[in-house]
């Protein structure tokens, strides 16, 4: 099955700085890639995702790349804000986000915005 | 939006219990998911469904059961409560996309 790997566990950076979180997967038949956010007390909210016939999609300050050949993909957060402050969890899945497989997540990224 | 409940944010059950823990979306979505959130495991899938009275184990099933009589609600079952089944456990729905439940806090004890 899918394996999910990500780094780092956890990423301090000041204020107004950027901060990249990376993720790899094993399963090259996966084409959705979606990043969550869970803030304390709630479930994961989706942020961002991006399908395997894209290379980089962006949301204001949040991005997402993704390299098929190598298997992995990235988040990047720019002029990074205290309420960016959360764990981070990239996922991967084979069924173009329909839902009908499940995710398969990475173990997470505590990021924390140093004011 | 999609909205998914859990019944209970938190729960104390004591070991060999039966223990059900309730999932509702108001979106007629198709699948519905349940995951258990461990430190420094990230969530990993026990069962989904994708559709009413069917169900697949997902990656950790050992200990839990489901139950999908109706569209809307998906329930995860504890049939003897162990400590180690103390976790969040997290539901989820999906069409297009994934949309997750606040998560239940069960405390076995």
């Amino acid at each position: 099955g899918e394996n999910v790997e990500q780094h780092p566990s956890t990423l301090s950076v000041q204020e107004g700085d950027s901060a990249v979180i990376k993720c790899t997967y094993s399963d090259s038949a996966s084409n959705y890639f979606p990043w969550y956010k869970q803030e304390l007390g709630k479930g994961p909210q989706l942020i961002i995702d991006i399908r395997s016939n894209v290379g980089e999609k962006k949301d204001q300050r949040i991005a997402v790349t993704l390299n098929k050949t190598a298997k992995h993909f990235s988040l990047h957060i720019t002029e990074t804000q205290p309420e960016d402050s959360a764990v981070y969890f990239c996922a991967a899945s084979t069924d173009s986000g329909g839902g009908a497989d499940g995710l398969t997540f990475g173990k997470g990224t505590h990021l924390i915005i140093q004011p | 939006d999609v909205k998914v409940t859990q019944s209970s944010r938190y729960l104390v059950k004591r070991t060999g219990e039966k223990v059900f823990l309730e999932c509702v979306q108001d979106m007629d979505h198709e699948n519905m998911f349940w995951y258990r959130q461990d430190p420094g495991l990230g969530l990993r899938l026990i069962y989904f469904s994708y559709d009413v009275k069917m169900k697949e184990k997902g990656d950790i099933p050992e200990g839990y059961s489901v139950s999908r009589e109706k569209k809307e609600r998906f329930s995860l079952i504890l049939e003897s409560a162990s400590t180690n089944q103390t976790s969040m456990y997290l539901c989820a729905s999906s069409r297009r996309g994934y949309t997750f439940g606040s998560g239940t806090r069960l405390t076995v004890v």
